[in-house]
């Protein structure tokens, strides 16, 4: 059984770095591009971008270039969003999902993890 | 960037009656060399993460009930649910994979 399961809850400050995690399982966790999107509170879905684990290749939506990066772990099959500096304007619940082979479809999804970044 | 718009934004149906579901995208999402749309139909109950219901438009994703039917092709696309029940209670957003992703800004459903 496909599963993506990520890491709990958060609770920052503005300014803070925050990493949060998708480990995936009941698949070749290196074979299938892992994307993140993001879900603000009350509102829709917005594509983040993508990361290949198998070589780290990512692909981030212009809206997101510069703001998040994109890692994983092959070895513990898991994939990480990451900020930096985190605002307020961050707050919201993330959400990775598998890619299916075919391409930006997201067949898999976690379960989410939200984030609140409040002073 | 291919912009996704949903109509109505929410829609209230009475319980066994038909909910229909529009989806319009900017620029076709039709590829030619193998005829096939790249839209897609996620369905968010409240608490949940999305769930895949189909995809090229109109392939129902295993496990889904076929009173889920989605139909259209280029720019206009329509999700149906033949006869709402309870458990249909969600958001539904449309997305389109055709260049990189966008989705719609989603339609609430309930019931009446």
């Amino acid at each position: 059984e496909v599963q993506l399961v990520q890491s709990g809850a958060e609770v920052k400050k503005p300014g803070e770095s925050l990493k949060i995690s998708c480990k995936g399982s009941g698949y070749s966790f290196t074979s299938y591009w892992i994307g993140w999107v993001r879900q603000m509170p009350g509102k829709g879905l917005e594509w983040m971008g993508i990361i290949y684990p198998g070589d780290s290749d990512t692909k981030y939506s212009p809206s997101f270039q510069g703001q998040v990066t994109f890692s994983a772990d092959k070895s513990v099959s898991t994939a990480y969003l990451q900020w930096s500096s985190l605002k307020a304007s961050d707050t919201a619940m993330y959400y990775c999902a598998r890619v299916a082979t075919i391409s930006y479809l997201f067949d898999y999804w976690g379960q989410g993890t939200l984030v609140t970044v409040s002073s | 960037d291919i912009v996704m718009t949903q109509s109505p934004d929410s829609l209230a149906v009475s319980l066994g009656e038909r909910a229909t579901i529009n989806c319009k995208s900017s620029q076709s999402v039709l590829y030619s060399s193998n005829n096939k749309n790249y839209l897609a139909w996620y369905q968010q109950k409240p608490g949940q993460p999305p769930k895949l219901l189909i995809y090229w438009a109109s392939t129902r994703e295993s496990g889904v009930p076929d009173r889920f039917t989605g139909s259209g092709s280029g720019t206009d696309f329509t999700l149906t649910i033949s006869s709402l029940q309870a458990e249909d209670v969600a958001v539904y957003y449309c997305q389109q994979y055709y260049s990189t992703t966008s989705f719609g800004q989603g339609t609430k459903v309930e019931i009446k």
